[in-house]
């Protein structure tokens, strides 16, 4: 069975960092794209970032792009989300997704995690 | 990149069928056949119910379906039912890496 448990959300401060993390189980980790979606507190959803399975090819939303940066650890089956430069529009419920492969990231599959909130404010 | 454009809201009678539209550009809906649609209830993490415009992941009803003409999508639920009443999103490839997704459409059945 596929999961996904993100964790590393929380209260942080405008400016400051915070790493979200991603447990993958179920499935062959390294063989699948994965991304980042967030949604802000009874608002829509928005793509953030998208890694290739191999760790080679990363992409972002311009609305982090510079601040936050995606990584993973096949080793872990873990994927992660810095971010920095942390600002009061970040704050929202935090969703890792399963791409249906490495290629045609853009096709989700029916696997996402149950979330975890970043709440940014002083 | 702006999002997609959905209705707020829809709404229909418990058996009538309800159609959510998802308008975006040539350079997104129109450009590419990879349209999503997602059910969000309350509280809870989307789930997948149409991609590639008009495919339906395993254990998705049928009465669930997906279609699409020009820079406009849409998913049709026929047959409404009370566990239908969700918050529905609309994705598309949009090029150049990237991903948009639509505002979200209330689905209300009376």
């Amino acid at each position: 069975e596929v999961q996904l448990l993100e964790s590393g959300g929380g209260l942080v401060q405008p400016g400051g960092s915070l790493r979200l993390s991603c447990a993958a189980s179920g499935f062959s980790f390294s063989n699948y794209a994965m991304n980042w979606v967030r949604q802000a507190p009874g608002k829509g959803l928005e793509w953030v970032s998208v890694i290739t399975g191999g760790g080679t090819n990363t992409y972002y939303a311009d609305s982090v792009k510079g601040r936050f940066t995606i990584s993973r650890d096949n080793s872990k089956n873990t994927l992660y989300l810095q971010m920095n430069s942390l600002r009061a529009d970040d704050t929202a419920v935090y969703y890792c997704a399963k791409s249906m492969g490495n290629s045609g990231w853009y096709r989700f599959d029916n696997y996402w995690g149950q979330g975890t909130l970043v709440t940014v404010s002083s | 990149q702006s999002a997609l454009t959905q209705p707020p809201s829809a709404s229909g009678s418990p058996g009538q069928s309800v159609t959510i539209s998802c308008t975006g550009t040539s350079s997104d809906v129109g450009g590419y056949d990879y349209v999503s649609w997602y059910q969000q209830h309350p509280g809870k993490g989307p789930r997948l119910m149409i991609f590639d415009v008009r495919k339906r992941p395993s254990g998705v009803p049928d009465r669930f379906s997906g279609s699409k003409s020009g820079n406009t999508a849409s998913l049709t639920v026929s047959g409404l039912q009370a566990e239908d009443e969700a918050d529905y999103y609309c994705s598309s490839y949009a090029g150049s890496n990237n991903l948009v997704f639509g505002g979200g459409t209330k689905l209300t059945v009376l």
